[in-house]
């Protein structure tokens, strides 16, 4: 299995809701990334996990709250999100620390849109 | 910190005509490069790495790059363009940090390629 599987592929939630995004791999990476990315943009780091710990937090706000709760699976918890959150989001994981040396295996990544 | 740069937003090219994408990096240390595809609302794809090992890196669909340090480049080539190979090609660099390491994209460069 060489893939990073997201869903759901599409949400659309309101300003009020809690939403869960989530992602799974089964290749045995140790390393599990969240990306953001905005139409026409590249990929923005919000957070690295490293063993199924926390390492990185590039200073995203707080209604942005992360999870692994074991090696294969990342979660990305949304609540009270704001309509300029709206992007696609992409989860990625990679041997080694941050891919150093092999790259990352991106999934195909999840459309939100905050109405 | 180490950062790249591409330097086409946008390439257009005929079928079966050759292609070159731009990118520079800046790096304070011998560098981990790398180059990913994108196609339209899908995840990204790692084309090819550089890790020090040849100059010269071969990839998947054809495509290869080669690390210049004296130019501080890494292009990425192909001897023959095909239609489906119209897509975002992001450029890309493995950073240290406080916690690990991350990778930073490139602003992309969007393919075109013409019947």
């Amino acid at each position: 299995d060489t893939e990073v599987t997201q869903t759901p592929k599409h949400l659309v939630m309101g300003m009020t809701n809690k939403k869960s995004l989530k992602c799974e791999q089964h290749m045995g990476h140790r390393a599990m990334y969240w990306y953001k990315q905005k139409a026409k943009k590249p990929p923005e780091l919000m957070f690295v996990y490293s063993y199924e710990k926390l390492s990185i937090n590039e200073s995203v706000p707080s209604r942005f709250s992360p999870e692994c709760p074991n090696s294969s699976l990342l979660n990305l918890h949304l609540h009270a999100l704001q309509p300029e959150d709206s992007a696609l989001y992409l989860c990625a994981s990679s041997q080694g620390r941050g891919g150093i040396g092999y790259g990352y295996t991106f999934g195909s990544g999840t459309r939100l849109t905050v109405v | 910190a180490q950062s790249v740069t591409q330097l086409d937003s946008q390439v257009p090219v005929f079928e079966e005509a050759p292609v070159e994408l731009r990118c520079n990096y800046s790096s304070s240390v011998p560098p981990y490069l790398f180059w990913y595809v994108q196609y339209p609302n899908q995840g990204l794809q790692l084309l090819l790495k550089y890790t020090s090992a040849a100059t010269l890196v071969k990839g998947i669909n054809g495509f290869e790059a080669e690390f210049k340090k004296s130019e501080t480049s890494f292009h990425l080539t192909k001897p023959s363009a095909h239609m489906s190979d119209a897509a975002e090609y992001f450029c890309a660099v493995s950073d240290p940090m406080v916690g690990g390491f991350k990778t930073i994209f490139g602003a992309g460069t969007r393919l075109f390629v013409k019947a």
